[in-house]
């Protein structure tokens, strides 16, 4: 059964202090989305990579966060320094591109809990 | 821009109830539309996808139909089961839903009440 993981599931940090946020994707997918759900925005694209390069960050706020994939079964979101209104859900997904529009699907993680004090 | 417009919830019905959750969209191509749920505490899951006008996705007692001529795939389900108590999205997408990211609605809070 392939899925998506995330670690940590819950993070509780300071203000100031640095998040790192993992990802593995489905095993075989080429393309690893980030999102980002509040209660006041609801669920947000960050960032998205294909074949590990990063195709569209424009919904990342620049200056604190940064997202990158090291390798095919690793991708990260760091946010430094962060702060209280980071606080949120952090969801990863995976995709494959190919086989045309009734087989391409995006699955998602179990999310990263966040909450910076 | 795109963007998904859903109906605002908490949505409460009773067992066995017929449900509807209303949602419309705008979109600068031809995109496919998608239905997510999700349960307290998890990630989302895929329930259906339709990727053509008039397309039905179907799944789990769940259908919705691609209405083109007015922007509108509606969720519904003959007869509610408390298990169905969950969030549901309905989500847009450009291409197939693995190339591209997701235009989310605001998501729709459904209990269902024994």
């Amino acid at each position: 059964d392939a899925r998506v993981t995330q670690t940590p599931r819950h993070k509780v940090t300071e203000m100031g202090q640095e998040v790192t946020m993992r990802c593995q994707p489905i095993l075989g997918h080429n393309t690893v989305f980030w999102y980002r759900q509040t209660m006041m925005q609801g669920l947000e694209l960050l960032a998205y990579f294909r074949n590990r390069a990063p195709l569209d960050d424009s919904g990342m706020p620049k200056d604190r966060f940064s997202a990158e994939m090291p390798d095919a079964t690793l991708a990260t979101l760091k946010i430094q320094p962060s702060e209280p209104r980071d606080s949120a859900v952090y969801f990863c997904a995976s995709g494959l591109v190919g086989g045309g529009r009734e087989q391409e699907t995006q699955y998602f993680g179990p999310g990263t809990r966040l909450l910076v004090l | 821009g795109n963007s998904v417009t859903q109906m605002e919830g908490p949505v409460t019905l009773s067992e066995e109830a017929f449900l509807t959750i209303n949602c419309t969209y705008t979109a600068t191509g031809y995109p496919s539309l998608f239905w997510y749920v999700q349960y307290p505490g998890e990630g989302l899951q895929l329930l259906l996808k339709a990727t053509k006008a008039d397309d039905k996705g179907s799944n789990k007692g769940f259908e919705a139909t691609y209405r083109k001529e007015t922007t509108s795939f509606h969720l519904e389900k003959g007869s509610v089961q408390v298990s169905d108590s969950a969030v549901y999205f309905c989500a847009l997408s450009l291409t197939g839903g693995g190339a591209d990211g997701l235009t989310f609605g605001k998501g729709t809070h459904l209990i269902i009440q024994p």
